[in-house]
């Protein structure tokens, strides 16, 4: 099957700092990747649709200033936490749709967040 | 608004025992239902969706659209089906997917 991966796992960082996230799709091309959210002991709560070369798309709720999506090719979109805080402290996971219209979806390995 | 339940969090059956992970939905359009499936220290994946009406690793579920439910059952568990399982939908034609907040089966010797 395809494969999604996202780098790094796990990053510690300072208050204040900002944390990119990079998803790629490894053997196929993703106009489309989603980004997740998971608290702890709670549900992956979809965040942004990233479309490869447009803006992306949040949900409510989510602040796109905060969260800065970009997706510049077809096989990478990146997460960029700005100004980190401890509440941004969290499990985020990347997922990309191999071939358009086939509903199925390719999930990356996740990558926490520790914000101090 | 789109909303998955899964009322267990946690479910602990013995090896060779039937295992139901219940799912309800809330939609008021035509959902689309997944089951996705995490098992120890690997990524999620896709287990089954309702419309290829598969059964994948002997696990099966069936939509019941008047009780909005999206059960997934196994006849006879098996250790290796320990995991965290979680019911997915998804807007018809859309990618979009909202999931429930999981349940971890365990599966006992």
């Amino acid at each position: 099957g395809a494969v999604v991966s996202q780098h790094p796992s796990w990053v510690i960082c300072k208050s204040g700092t900002s944390v990119k996230i990079e998803c790629r799709s490894l053997d196929f091309q993703a106009t489309t990747m989603f980004w997740y959210r998971q608290f702890p002991k709670q549900s992956l709560m979809l965040m942004a649709t990233s479309n490869e070369g447009s803006k992306a798309t949040y949900e409510q709720g989510v602040e796109k200033d905060k969260f800065l999506i970009n997706h510049a090719s077809l096989t990478l979109s990146t997460l960029t936490v700005t100004s980190a805080h401890p509440e941004d402290s969290s499990f985020y996971i990347c997922s990309a749709e191999e071939g358009a219209g086939t509903g199925e979806l390719f999930f990356g390995e996740g990558s926490r967040l520790t914000v101090l | 608004a789109q909303r998955v339940t899964q009322p267990e969090k946690l479910l602990s059956v013995f090896k060779g025992a039937p295992v139901e992970l219940k799912c309800n939905y809330s939609y008021s359009g035509s959902p689309e239902l997944f089951w996705y499936v995490q098992y120890s220290r690997q990524r999620l994946q896709l287990l089954l969706r309702h419309i290829s009406r598969e059964s994948i690793k002997g696990f099966t579920a069936d939509l019941n659209k008047g009780e909005t439910s999206f059960h997934l059952k196994k006849p006879f568990a098996q250790e290796e089906d320990s995991a965290m399982y979680y019911c997915a939908l998804s807007q018809g034609g859309s990618e979009k997917l909202v999931f429930g907040k999981g349940t971890k089966l365990t599966v006992n010797p």
